[in-house]
Parts: structure tokens; C-alpha cells; sequence
């Protein structure tokens, strides 16, 4: 059983760049959710989509955006690189739905980007 | 807004020994789940335990124990017979309940294990 998977694992770019991150989420699960971790630093969340809708949102500018597709995997966009942009991007997939085992978070590796 | 704090940046305990790791929080929700996951330098993110906040009983997953101190707002980490395996960075991390909730996490714990 495969867990999350993102891809690419590493990723340089330069200012004002667009990129984009994919993430598959753990088999059976039909929720993501991307977090930045700054160095040093906790993980922040970014969005979280549901039913290929966005469902929910952390304080991060329009300039993320992201997509899910029907088989539940994951785009991140980010527009008009900026260097502080430059973090571990994580993706998280778990199961909606009421109960204890529903809404626990698994993560992937993550994608280290860079921006220059 | 919820908020989780550690407030220690590093922690080092000797092999076999036990070490805690502290984690506070604030919220005003009633329903809520606490976590601890562990990142190792492959940098996957991984859940070392769990605690529902309706919960009186302190969860346990093999050398992994927590102290959850619901009315405190504390929710604190032990690692029994410490192994060099554990050594990482550890994170913990609030969520509300409900089904559309993020993750709040605190800045982390780096934990080093000596021989």
C-alpha cells in the first residue's frame, strides 16, 4: 500500500517563476492538504481540498492555488516566485468522515524548492 | 486562533533513557485532537501518537506515552528506552474537530540521542 507520494522531491527556480507541486495521496483517502515548512520552522498550512474544491484555507496570498483531480491527487501552484518562497512543501492525505481513524493527516516526503 | 508552543528548541537524552518533551496549546473548542509527529532528516513527517481531548485516558503506542493535561492546556511527550532511531525533530500539533480542519502546528523539538 502506497503511502503520499509528491513529486518532484527537489526543485530550483528563479524569481518571478511559476511552479507547480503534485502530491498522491495514501490509498483509500480522498482529502489533501499542503503545508510550507520554513527551515527551522513548523509546518504552515496552505489549503486543504476536498471533493476538488477548496475547503479550506490558511493565510497565504492568491498567488498559491491549487487543483484536485477525480482520482483525489493534488496540484500546488505557486505564481510570481518570490525568494521567501523558498521552503519544504508538504502534502498531507487523510479520510473524511466522523469517527477516530477519519481525519488523522499522513504525510509525504515533501518537495524542497528553491527560489533564486 | 489556536496556538501550540514548545518551548524547548532542543532536548538530548542517553540511550535507553527516557526523555519528555513538553507541548502547550490554546483554544477555546471543547473538541479537539493533539498529535505528535516525529521528521527525521528524510523529512517525512511521521504520527507517533494521538490523544482525543474527550479522552481522559493518557494514549500509549509502545515507548511513546503522553500527558495530557486537558485543563493546563498541556500535552507532553515521553520516549521510554530512548534508541538512536528516535533521534529528530519532533513536532506537536493541534487540530478542532470536525471533518474540514487544518493542522496547528508548534515550532518543534529537536531531539538528539547519545550513546
Amino acid at each position: 500500500d502506497a503511502g503520499v507520494t509528491q513529486s518532484p522531491t527537489h526543485l530550483i527556480k528563479t524569481r518571478g517563476q511559476q511552479v507547480t507541486l503534485r502530491c498522491s495521496p495514501k490509498s483509500g483517502h480522498d482529502t489533501v492538504s499542503w503545508y510550507q515548512q520554513a527551515l527551522g520552522q513548523g509546518p504552515q498550512f496552505i489549503f486543504q481540498y476536498y471533493e476538488e474544491e477548496e475547503r479550506q484555507r490558511g493565510n497565504f496570498p492568491d498567488r498559491f492555488s491549487g487543483h484536485q483531480f477525480p482520482n483525489y491527487s493534488s496540484e500546488l501552484n505557486v505564481n510570481a516566485l518570490l525568494l521567501g518562497d523558498s521552503a519544504l512543501y508538504l502534502c498531507a492525505s487523510s479520510l473524511s468522515g466522523q469517527g477516530e481513524v477519519k481525519n488523522i493527516q499522513y504525510f509525504g516526503a515533501g518537495t524542497r524548492l528553491s527560489v533564486l | 486562533a489556536q496556538t501550540v508552543t514548545q518551548s524547548q528548541p532542543e532536548m538530548s537524552v542517553q540511550e535507553a533513557e527516557t526523555v519528555t518533551l513538553s507541548c502547550t496549546y490554546d483554544t477555546s473548542e471543547s473538541d479537539y485532537y493533539l498529535f505528535w509527529y516525529k521528521q527525521p532528516p528524510s523529512r517525512q513527517m511521521i504520527l507517533v501518537i494521538r490523544q482525543e481531548a474527550y479522552k481522559q485516558q493518557n494514549a500509549t503506542e509502545n515507548r511513546f506515552s503522553v500527558n495530557f493535561q486537558k485543563a493546563a492546556k498541556s500535552f507532553s511527550l515521553k520516549i521510554s528506552d530512548s534508541q538512536l532511531g528516535d533521534a529528530a525533530m519532533y513536532f506537536c500539533a493541534y487540530r478542532r474537530g470536525g471533518t474540514a480542519s487544518k493542522l496547528t502546528f508548534g515550532t518543534g523539538t529537536r531531539l538528539q540521542v547519545t550513546l
